[in-house]
Parts: structure tokens; C-alpha cells; sequence
């Protein structure tokens, strides 16, 4: 079966660079969400898209933005990066209120 | 925070031993997942209970909901020692986005 994509699986940068992070969803998955896990925390919600729309935001730094395609694949952009964005970086996708499946995260590392 | 609670932080036991993992949870839901991660690697959607749900069950898996008390638990039976990693439950409520407990971190023993 399908599942979610996501690239590139490790990322470096330096500090004050920028990444893109890209997502491709499971097909008929009509939402993504983006997730943070910093190391030895809990993944923490950055924001979620539903048909291409923003759907909701979570802690996500104005640094970063997000947008969701025609073809339903979604990119995360960071810029400005800070030592402090290392972090796993999860896509998920769903049919809304089911179970959303993860890809299997961007580790980006900042120096 | 709507942030929940795990219990325990962390357990370890033998293999062929049952493992018992607790949610709380603050709000209201409309379901509860949970979700198991390797070390650094990604993470495995368990199983999924709704709200109106009691008890579910894959495999060796059973997990159970208590509205009433805003917990969930999840029991691994029979463990084996790939079962070793850490365990999320992750509410999910009004909004589709799911808020991830602390997560438990289980160590099967061969």
C-alpha cells in the first residue's frame, strides 16, 4: 500500500539558510498535516491543510510557511533557520477524522 | 495545554510479559491514536478508538477508552523484543490535529 512520502530525509543547513521540506500524501488523502519532534520530545503540531486550504496552525515560527499544491503534495518552508529547528520533521495525511498515517520524516540538522 | 499524560515514563520488562500504557487526556475527543516509534525513526499508527468506542483490538493489541475519565491504556500482550520503543497516544478533538502525549518508552528484555 501506499504511503506517505517525504523528502529530503536528511537536511543540513546552516544557520540563517533555508529549507524545503516536501510531502506527498497517500492518494485520496485529502489533508497533510506538518509536525515537529525535537529530540526526546513529543511530535508538537505546526499546521494542516484540507482541499489546498489552510485548515489550522499550531506553534509554527513566522519563519516557516506551508502551502498545499493542486496535486495535493505539500512543502514546508523554513527560512532563517535557527540552531534551535534541528528537529524531526513529520508529514501526515488523512481522510479527516480518521487515522492519519506519517511519513517517514525529515531529519534536519541546522549548524 | 491540552497536552496529556502518559504513565509510566518508561517500563521495562522480560519477554512473554504483558505491557500496560496509560493516557490522560484533558479535553474532549473525537477519537484517540496511538502510535509506536522506533528510535529516531517514524512513527506507526496502531490503532484508532472513537470516542464512542470501549475497547479495540489488533493482534496483541488492546486498547481502551474511559470518556468518563478522559484515559485510555494500551496492552501489548505477550511482548517480544521487537516490541522494544516508545509509545504515543495522540488526542484528537474538535480540530483534525492531533496532540501527542509524552509518550512511554518500553524495553522488551529477550
Amino acid at each position: 500500500a501506499a504511503g506517505v512520502i517525504q523528502s529530503p530525509r536528511h537536511l543540513i543547513k546552516e544557520k540563517r539558510e533555508t529549507a524545503t521540506l516536501k510531502c506527498y500524501p497517500i492518494p485520496r488523502h485529502d489533508t497533510v498535516y506538518w509536525y515537529q519532534q525535537g529530540p526526546g520530545q513529543d511530535p508538537q503540531f505546526l499546521i494542516s491543510f484540507y482541499e489546498k486550504m489552510q485548515s489550522d496552525k499550531g506553534s509554527i515560527p513566522d519563519r516557516f510557511s506551508a502551502q498545499q499544491f493542486s496535486d495535493y503534495h505539500s512543502e514546508l518552508n523554513m527560512s532563517s533557520l535557527e540552531l534551535g529547528d534541528s528537529a524531526l520533521y513529520f508529514c501526515a495525511s488523512s481522510v479527516p477524522y480518521n487515522e492519519q498515517f506519517f511519513g517517514p520524516g525529515t531529519r534536519l540538522t541546522v549548524l | 495545554s491540552q497536552q496529556g499524560e502518559e504513565d509510566p515514563q518508561a517500563l521495562s520488562i522480560q519477554e512473554g510479559e504483558n505491557a500496560t500504557m496509560n493516557c490522560s487526556y484533558k479535553t474532549s475527543i473525537n477519537n484517540l491514536q496511538w502510535y509506536r516509534q522506533n528510535s529516531g525513526r517514524g512513527l506507526v499508527h496502531l490503532i484508532l478508538i472513537r470516542s464512542n468506542e470501549r475497547e479495540k483490538h489488533s493482534g496483541r493489541l488492546r486498547v481502551t477508552l474511559d470518556t468518563s475519565k478522559k484515559s485510555s491504556s494500551l496492552l501489548i500482550t505477550a511482548s517480544r523484543a521487537a516490541d522494544t520503543a516508545s509509545y504515543f497516544c495522540a488526542q484528537q478533538g474538535g480540530s483534525e490535529k492531533l496532540v501527542f502525549g509524552k509518550g512511554t518508552k518500553l524495553t522488551v528484555n529477550p
